[in-house]
């Protein structure tokens, strides 16, 4: 079965500091990619999203993610993190359906709670 | 205001309730999608309708039994539910279910309480 992995969990930075979260996915075939922010008693929101050309992607709020196929990776970044960047990161993947073979559906990350102090 | 509305926000239940979450999508989209939300675990794909026909069900309790009507609105109706069960139930749609490079938008959720 297809997973998505988001090795830190909890993360805190400084305003100011470099952001990176990482996301790996076990899926081999043709996948389409995004990031969700959850801010707090917010809904998702998505970020930003690759599914083909340049493999680095520019989203919202000054966030970037690169999309490294060998490593099956999908890396958010930024440069300098704000305060208001306080939220819950999801990472998901869109791969085929298992019952129909067909369609996408999105397989999710446990995600990883990023703190922002000032 | 994402275009798609769950109701209620929050639900309080005993285990042998019957209640029903409602979604509403706004966006003129053909799919819709529930999922569970648990603290500490990835969003749990639940079932996925494209123009009202269903076309995922991952191995979900009967316990759980989702409804659309119509593409525009989506229900989960709930029967004798655990205390396991108690999570944030998330609703979302997407223009279809077979383009990849769709995003789909996601309500506010409902959180379930199952006392």
């Amino acid at each position: 079965a297809q997973s998505v992995s988001q090795h830190n969990h909890h993360v805190i930075l400084s305003e100011a500091a470099s952001l990176e979260l990482g996301c790996n996915y076990s899926y081999g075939g043709t996948v389409n990619l995004f990031w969700y922010v959850q801010y707090p008693g917010q809904h998702l929101q998505l970020l930003l999203k690759y599914f083909s050309g340049d493999p680095l992607v520019k989203g919202i709020k000054g966030f970037e993610a690169e999309f490294i196929k060998s490593k099956f990776s999908f890396n958010l970044r930024k440069p300098s993190v704000q305060w208001s960047d306080t939220a819950e990161y999801f990472c998901a993947v869109k791969t085929p359906f298992i019952l129909t073979g067909g369609g996408n559906k999105l397989t999710f990350g446990t995600g990883t709670q990023l703190k922002v102090e000032l | 205001e994402t275009g798609v509305t769950q109701t209620p926000r929050h639900l309080v239940m005993g285990m042998t309730n019957k209640k029903s979450l409602k979604c509403e999508q706004h966006l003129g989209h053909n799919a819709m999608y529930w999922y569970k939300q648990s603290a500490k675990k990835p969003l749990e794909l639940m079932f996925v309708y494209s123009l009202e026909e269903r076309v995922e069900n991952n191995s979900v309790p009967s316990r759980f039994s989702p409804e659309c009507p119509n593409s525009s609105h989506l229900f989960l109706h709930l029967h004798t539910l655990q205390p396991e069960d108690s999570a944030l139930y998330l609703c979302a749609s997407s223009p279809t279910v077979q383009q990849g490079n769709q995003p789909q938008h996601f309500g506010d959720g409902t959180r379930l309480s199952i006392l």
